[in-house]
């Protein structure tokens, strides 16, 4: 089952903040986030143990809360370059079953 | 450089024709995956593999085909392609199948008509 991603969809002009949520109905174990630009393939951003660590990424960060199931990325002071889709991916605690699973993606347009 | 190759980067075929997309990794990597991307669907994963002769499918596996015969490739196969199977198609790998970073191939956009 696909985690869901929110906002679908965001327009922000550079400098201002944007956070992306993504929630789960099953018990996670990691939380990954990948940045895909337009035509080109998905980027690794970041993982998240279970643990609620917050990591970052020079103005990019993101918790995960693993008793809700929920991870959120933040990005702060927006530059033009953070624009494109934002997908989440979730690895479930079952056992023999891990894989990665991702969200739908969050489209993130910077203007100027 | 490490890097997830695939090929073609573009195909477009008539429906029934058998076709293969090529993926392969230079990183030694166990796990390997397919996925593919619709709009408003994300990446939805095809099949995937954890190591050599042993692969399972994922959420989408209908149509589809895999083998995994040597560790650094990892073809796709489909056997009779539908118009239904046209997507955008990425390979990744991963050094392990839980909590280590996926890379991806460039894609591989597929239109069946």
């Amino acid at each position: 089952q696909q985690p869901v991603q929110s906002p679908q969809a965001v327009i922000l002009r550079e400098g201002e903040d944007a956070v992306i949520n993504c929630s789960s109905s099953k018990a996670l174990y990691s939380v990954h986030w990948y940045r895909q630009k337009h035509g080109e393939a998905p980027v690794f951003l970041m993982i998240l143990l279970k643990g609620g660590e917050q990591k970052g990424h020079e103005k990019i960060s993101a918790s995960f809360n693993e008793k809700k199931q929920q991870s959120s990325l933040y990005l702060t002071a927006s530059q033009l370059s953070y624009s494109g889709t934002y997908f989440c991916g979730t690895e479930g605690q079952v056992f023999g079953n891990e894989k990665l699973t991702f969200g739908t993606g969050t489209r993130l347009t910077i203007i100027p | 450089e490490a890097q997830v190759t695939q090929n073609p980067r573009y195909l477009i075929t008539v429906t029934g024709k058998k076709l293969t997309v090529t993926c392969s990794q230079n990183m030694n990597h166990e796990y390997m995956s397919w996925y593919r991307q619709d709009p408003g669907l994300g990446l939805r994963q095809i099949y995937y593999s954890m190591n050599v002769e042993v692969t399972d499918k994922g959420d989408v596996p209908e149509g589809y085909k895999v083998s995994r015969k040597e560790k650094r490739n990892f073809p796709l196969i489909l056997e009779s392609p539908s118009p239904n199977q046209t997507s955008l198609y990425f390979c990744a790998s991963s050094f392990d199948r839980v909590n280590t970073e996926a890379f991806f191939g460039q894609g591989t956009r597929l239109t069946v008509v």
